[in-house]
């Protein structure tokens, strides 16, 4: 599996962007990047995801490098309710599971 | 549409006893597949069910079995519990079998396992 490096912790102003970034140096060249997010207590929330090209959709933007080796989530206006772990996970490619790593402690605060 | 639905949502078993846990997935979607979630060891694969047949299986012992049926609906059964196997169980679903290109997963709330 390609792994991926993310910061353990963030915080984030309430109304402000949150921009989380990721890396995955050995992504290769069928493997997508997946974001989710997990709110305590919850099942993972799937977010967005994306091969080469930036990606948005009503939750969040995905901005991938050119060279694919990282990538950012961008949630625009961060809201209270936003506090949760997000994972950023690379797949398929010739991997029938996705992989969870520890992810990143987004902390929006009032 | 309905998400993936699963039951139930908290039990408490007992040393030794055996638990089933059940899954409906996404309408339409046809791979369900199953996590194991722990404070220690993070989100694990357990195993993933397609068209009713076991496509692919993580490193969990043998006293952890699924199966599917014709309707998409999937099980988990535990037997011989220990206090190790206490944890938050997720099934999610797809429309394709894990590893197909720019496949996605879509996760149920979970069930909450605490063994005694």
């Amino acid at each position: 599996d390609a792994k991926t490096t993310q910061p353990p912790s963030m915080d984030c102003a309430e109304g402000r962007a949150a921009n989380l970034p990721c890396n995955h140096s050995t992504i290769s060249g069928n493997e997508y990047v997946y974001w989710y997010r997990q709110i305590h207590s919850q099942g993972p929330q799937y977010i967005i995801h994306g091969l080469k090209n930036n990606e948005t959709n009503e939750m969040a933007s995905l901005i991938i490098t050119e060279d694919r080796k990282s990538s950012t989530l961008i949630l625009p206006h961060a809201t209270l309710r936003d506090t949760a772990v997000y994972y950023c996970i690379v797949g398929w490619g010739s991997n029938y599971k996705l992989t969870f790593g520890k992810g990143t402690l987004l902390t929006v605060n009032p | 549409k309905a998400g993936v639905t699963q039951t139930p949502r908290y039990l408490i078993k007992t040393r030794g006893q055996q638990v089933t846990l059940s899954c409906s997935p996404i309408s339409g979607h046809r791979s369900v597949s199953w996590y194991q979630q722990t404070p220690g060891q993070g989100l694990q694969f357990l195993f993933e069910y397609f068209s009713e047949t076991q496509r692919n299986k993580g490193n969990f012992p043998g006293r952890f079995s699924g199966r599917q049926f014709s309707n998409s609906r999937s099980e988990m059964n535990v037997s011989t519990l220990e206090l190790g196997d206490s944890a938050l169980y997720l099934c999610a679903s797809s429309l394709a079998v894990g590893g197909a290109s720019g496949n996605t997963i879509y996760f149920g709330e979970g069930s909450w396992l605490t063994v005694v």
